[in-house]
């Protein structure tokens, strides 16, 4: 069974601080996707990385996929307290189920 | 567009009842993807759609569990003999054949009590 380990699971920090997630697995993905998830809605697409190697850019969220394509990270720079949630990474084989880490439970202070 | 849309959004029921979820997915997306997902945790997968097939069903947890796509559009997820251990928010997402990049519905919140 596919495994994604996703740390830390919890992560409370004050606004301004910078912060990185960390997704890693034993298996190859053909993609990875980051999502976020705020409480009673569903998880809402940030990016998709295809490429060993790949850093992609959304405004202050940094993500890259390693060189294997077996590892990920997120890192927020100057969190905001809108930034707090749930972020999963999820990772995918060629258009099928997705397998998805526990989270990461980021919470913000103003 | 519309995106993926899930009803009821709540749904509380009876041990032993037997309850139906629905998904309508994104217009155009073939493959269509359920999971149920615990308080705190990731999503879990369920079963995988191409069409109107199950393409992958493997994570049912038991044959109390039951999904069709009968016209390859709209999904029912089914439950009988609901237990407590079913409690969870079901999650149906959809996306382009042969694409990784799923896109999720809202959620159905079911508590069995």
């Amino acid at each position: 069974t596919q495994l994604l380990e996703q740390s830390p699971q919890f992560l409370s920090i004050q606004e301004g601080e910078n912060l990185t997630v960390y997704c890693n697995s034993s298996s190859v993905f053909s993609s990875l996707q980051w999502y976020r998830q705020e409480p009673g809605e569903g998880p809402v697409l940030l990016v998709t990385v295809v490429t060993g190697g790949e850093v992609k850019k959304l405004k202050r969220l940094t993500f890259q996929f390693g060189d294997a394509r077996k590892d990920s990270s997120l890192h927020i720079t100057a969190a905001q307290p809108g930034d707090t949630g749930l972020y999963l990474c999820a990772g995918a084989r060629s258009g099928s189920r997705l397998t998805f880490g526990e989270g990461t439970q980021l919470t913000v202070n103003p | 567009g519309a995106g993926v849309s899930q009803t009821p959004s709540n749904k509380v029921t009876e041990k032993g009842k037997y309850v139906e979820l629905r998904c309508d997915p994104i217009s155009g997306h073939t493959a269509l993807y359920w999971y149920r997902q615990s308080l705190g945790q990731g999503p879990e997968f369920l079963i995988y759609f191409q069409g109107t097939g199950a393409a992958d069903d493997s994570g049912l947890p038991n044959d109390r569990f039951f999904a069709v796509r009968p016209e390859g559009s709209v999904s029912t997820l089914k439950i009988q003999r609901t237990e407590r251990g079913d409690s969870a928010v079901y999650l149906c997402a959809s996306s382009f054949s042969g694409e990784d990049t799923q896109y999720f519905g809202p959620g159905t919140r079911l508590t069995v009590l």
